[in-house]
């Protein structure tokens, strides 16, 4: 079963642009997951979409948004670019299942704003 | 606020040994636990999970949890080099509301 896609792999952007990234979800998994991982803060979550609507949200601007298409298929978007803006950013899938939770990752896509 | 803590080491441990990795979580309505590996300019692997207390194995690793004691270790017997890699605790709050809650991670040296 193919894992986790993320696309483009490497960004680099100049301060106030946009940009928005893409994920493909683990065949059957209905549950994605965004994160970003820099040195300093680690691993923070951004928000999850399951069946097409956000579930959660982590605590970033409103800079930040995503969807989710009705395949599964997820994007997110982050508007006027800070330089604090870069950093890996991680696509996790998950069946979303009532006992259970675990997410799997991406390869990520590496952001560099400058 | 939602806290996971680790030690970031480098923990440092002879090949063939066990390395114990440990982590501690703040929200007492937590109820799933999560292992990760990353090497290094990889994303996260996912290793282990648990989500009742006692141990849990699978191959060479054992996770443990003790949520009176907010606690959540894993145990790796007979270490490999390909072993050393950062390795993140994560937590999944109670009730749906959050996503996973990430440890910044141990940094674990195989040596052989």
């Amino acid at each position: 079963k193919a894992g986790v896609t993320q696309t483009p792999r490497y960004l680099i952007k100049t301060r106030g642009q946009q940009v928005t990234l893409s994920c493909s979800p683990i065949s059957g998994h209905r549950s994605v997951s965004w994160y970003q991982q820099t040195p300093g803060q680690g691993l923070q979550f951004l928000f999850e979409y399951f069946s097409e609507t956000q579930r959660n949200k982590g605590n970033f601007p409103g800079r930040f948004s995503g969807r989710q298409f009705s395949n599964s298929r997820s994007e997110m978007n982050v508007s006027t670019l800070e330089l604090g803006d870069s950093a890996l950013y991680l696509c996790a899938s998950s069946a979303r299942g009532r006992a259970s939770y675990e997410q799997y990752f991406g390869p990520g896509t590496r952001l560099t704003v400058t | 606020q939602k806290e996971v803590e680790q030690n970031s080491g480098p923990l440092s441990v002879p090949e063939g040994a066990i390395a114990s990795l440990n982590c501690t979580y703040s929200d007492r309505g937590s109820q799933s636990f999560f292992w990760y590996r990353q090497y290094s300019g990889k994303s996260p692997e996912l290793i282990m999970f648990i989500y009742s207390n006692g141990d849990k194995e699978d191959g060479r690793f054992t996770a443990q949890l003790n949520k009176a004691s907010q606690y959540v270790s894993l145990l790796i017997r007979d270490s490999q080099p390909s072993d050393s890699a950062t390795y993140l605790c994560a937590v999944k709050g109670g009730g749906g509301a959050d996503g996973l809650t990430f440890g910044k991670g141990t940094h674990l040296i195989i040596q052989p």
